[in-house]
């Protein structure tokens, strides 16, 4: 069936340093694809989006990079701060036109002081 | 604050009962998803609705089921419930139906089956 994977389940980070999360999609059919962060205790929160006609789109300390040849996404937080700690989930759109998203199981930013 | 409302935040409840759990869009939202999220399943994509009409299932138990109201918000019920059906029930809303569009997620419903 459709599925969005996460490469690592756990990535732990030194405070300012870069962190990169990487996502793997299955369904070439996906055209849309977004970024969500969970804190513990509440829903998941939008981060950056970006469509299949794009490779990269920036955002606020964060990008998404999209990789349609190897259905690969990245999102890329800049200077990673304490407050990024949370879960990361990425999500695609899969085949169908209901505007339902597909979510991978998430990784888990871990940001070191 | 996403702008999604979701009552209650936690239910606990026991096995073989039924609980409602409720949902209000954003204002101006016209589709309502619901999701379950469990530690070892992630989050998986349950029902949908536009406008009050069904508009996709996912693994949706039939032990579960849903309806979007005239004022567009939204009800999930479950019913015989098991130990498994404990989870993080989520609501998220949506300006339309049309794919590519963000969703906004409340901030979910524990329940836990004991």
């Amino acid at each position: 069936g459709e599925s969005v994977g996460l490469h690592l389940p756990t990535l732990s980070v030194q405070e300012g340093d870069n962190s990169i999360i990487n996502c793997a999609y299955s369904n070439s059919a996906s055209d849309y694809f977004i970024w969500y962060k969970q804190e513990s205790g509440k829903g998941p929160q939008f981060i950056i989006d970006i469509r299949s006609n794009m490779d990269k789109r920036q955002g606020q300390r964060v990008t998404v990079l999209l990789n349609k040849t190897v259905k690969h996404l990245s999102l890329q937080i800049a200077a990673t701060q304490p407050g990024d700690s949370a879960v990361y989930f990425c999500a695609e759109n899969g085949s169908s036109n209901t505007g339902k998203l597909i979510f991978g199981q998430g990784t888990t930013l871990q940001v070191k002081p | 604050d996403s702008g999604v409302t979701q009552t209650p935040k936690h239910l606990i409840t026991a096995t073989g009962q039924r609980v409602t759990l409720r949902c209000s869009p954003r204002s101006g939202d016209l589709s309502v998803y619901w999701y379950q999220q469990s530690l070892d399943q992630g989050l998986q994509f349950l029902i949908q609705y536009y406008n009050g009409e069904e508009r996709a299932k996912g693994n949706i138990l039939e032990r579960f089921s849903a309806q979007q109201f005239p004022d567009l918000h939204s009800e999930l019920n479950l019913s015989s419930l098991e130990l498994g059906d404990s989870a993080l029930y989520f609501c998220a809303s949506s300006p339309s139906v049309g794919t590519g569009e963000k969703l906004f997620f409340g901030s979910g419903t524990q329940l836990s089956v004991l």
